[in-house]
């Protein structure tokens, strides 16, 4: 079984500046990935970083990156450069080896000011 | 865009009716898996088709079933609704077999009510 969470229910960022979401999880497999989903008010879910638990090096994606403390199961977000359109629900979610099932965490509403 | 459809994008039903939702996949994806999202909450694996066959459940009741066709559309059927039913419906479709990359591709929904 899998368990993700996410302690902060509501962040805010000024534009271009930079800020970390946060995520833990908890997981029996051996070998999992971990994801940062992205959800705008058209509530389509689109994919921001993935992370292969067997790599150390941590994901990036542009302006997107992640810290991955495998030991201490925590999987951060970090958004550098912030714009208007990051204003979004942000979701984190594992998978274990057994299927493309994902165990998504409660989500962070992040709001972009101007 | 995901190349991922879903319809219809909102409805409403009455306590003890029976949905249908809808979803067509991107061609060439023969995995789709559904998703409930309650409001203000993360969403809930519901089951995975591969290949036309049911593929992995999550903790959901029988009264949720649904089908996967060759033509890469899939639906999602849910008999005998409760109050609680009522939420944001995602599909997902992703590649070839059920390997765990992680590369699904979201359709933006059915919003469902149950009055």
């Amino acid at each position: 079984a899998q368990t993700v969470t996410q302690s902060q229910p509501e962040m805010s960022v000024q534009e271009a500046e930079t800020v970390t979401l946060s995520c833990t999880y908890d997981t029996s497999e051996s070998n999992y990935y971990l994801f940062w989903y992205k959800q705008p008010p058209s509530r389509q879910m689109i994919l921001v970083i993935r992370q292969e638990a067997y790599k150390q090096q941590n994901a990036t994606e542009n302006r997107f990156s992640v810290n991955f403390q495998k030991a201490a199961k925590s999987f951060s977000l970090k958004i550098s450069d912030s714009q208007l359109g990051d204003t979004a629900m942000y979701f984190c979610a594992s998978e274990g080896t057994s299927g493309s099932r994902l165990t998504f965490g409660e989500g962070t509403q992040l709001t972009v000011n101007p | 865009e995901t190349g991922v459809t879903q319809s219809p994008t909102h409805l409403i039903k009455t306590r003890g009716q029976q949905v249908t939702l809808r979803c067509s996949s991107q061609s060439g994806h023969n995995t789709v898996s559904w998703y409930q999202q309650a409001l203000g909450q993360g969403p809930q694996f519901i089951f995975q088709y591969y290949r036309e066959e049911e593929n992995g459940r999550g903790n959901f009741p029988p009264r949720f079933s649904g089908l996967q066709f060759p033509n890469y559309s899939s639906e999602l059927n849910v008999n005998a609704l409760e109050l609680d039913d009522s939420a944001l419906y995602l599909c997902a479709s992703g590649g070839a077999g059920t390997a765990n990359t992680g590369e699904l591709f979201f359709g933006e929904g059915s919003r469902l009510t149950v009055l």
